[in-house]
């Protein structure tokens, strides 16, 4: 168990549809990840927040927005679905200044049908 | 921009034998941090194993160790005494000390033959 908790594990809903997906990180961790991978691909980062404050994005489309919370849980909201957003979402947590090893949560899986 | 190149899409081993993953990446950072991740069956991430760049000595963890060549870019994996479970795909990732984000390789698809 890597500490981090992503809800739900698996999604199933319609093209057009909206989605929030959560992401509680390890106790103490700061920096909160969110990656998305599609079947049988790499992990492409979306964004990257620590503390509240977003800092880093990647190639997260408009459709596609994301907060981290005053508790430093992280929610990533997915609006507008298409198919082609049919992926595996994670969420990973990491220390604060020290720049440690990323932890994964079990991530959730999104299907647009 | 940092990169993190893996060469082999796929790679098998006998049980019980030693395979090398290979990774290499390109940075023009001085500090940065090191990782190999494995993502079985199940799709979890999980860490195996990870290298400070400041740090000369190979990091090692029980059958998973690294050979880091700071000058070569270089940082393979070796897994030694391959067991089954041990199948899984394998992420070479890199994160800087002044960047904010893991950069991923795009695996290496490792299955370990009975």
């Amino acid at each position: 168990d890597s500490g981090v908790t992503q809800t739900p594990k698996h999604l199933i809903t319609a093209t057009g549809q909206r989605v929030t997906l959560r992401c509680s990180p390890r106790s103490g961790d700061l920096s909160v990840y969110w990656y998305q991978q599609s079947l049988d691909q790499g992990l492409q980062f979306l964004i990257q927040y620590y503390n509240g404050e977003e800092r880093a994005k990647g190639n997260i489309l408009e459709r596609f927005s994301a907060q981290q919370f005053p508790d430093l849980h992280s929610e990533l909201n997915l609006s507008s679905l298409e198919l082609g957003d049919s992926a595996l979402y994670f969420c990973a947590s990491s220390g604060g200044h020290l720049n440690t090893e990323a932890f994964f949560g079990q991530g959730t899986r999104l299907t647009v049908v | 921009a940092q990169t993190v190149t893996q060469s082999q899409p796929e790679m098998s081993v006998q049980e019980a034998e030693t395979v090398t993953l290979s990774c290499t990446y390109d940075t023009s950072e001085s500090n940065y941090y090191l990782f190999w991740y494995k993502q079985p069956p199940s799709r979890q991430m999980i860490l195996v194993i990870r290298q400070e760049a400041y740090k000369q000595q190979n990091a090692t963890e029980n059958r998973f160790s690294v050979n880091f060549q700071k000058a070569a870019k270089s940082f393979s994996l070796k897994i030694s005494d391959s067991q089954l479970g041990d199948t899984a795909m394998y992420f070479c990732a890199f994160k800087g000390s002044g960047t904010y984000k893991y950069i991923f390789g795009t695996g290496t698809r490792l299955k370990v033959l009975a």
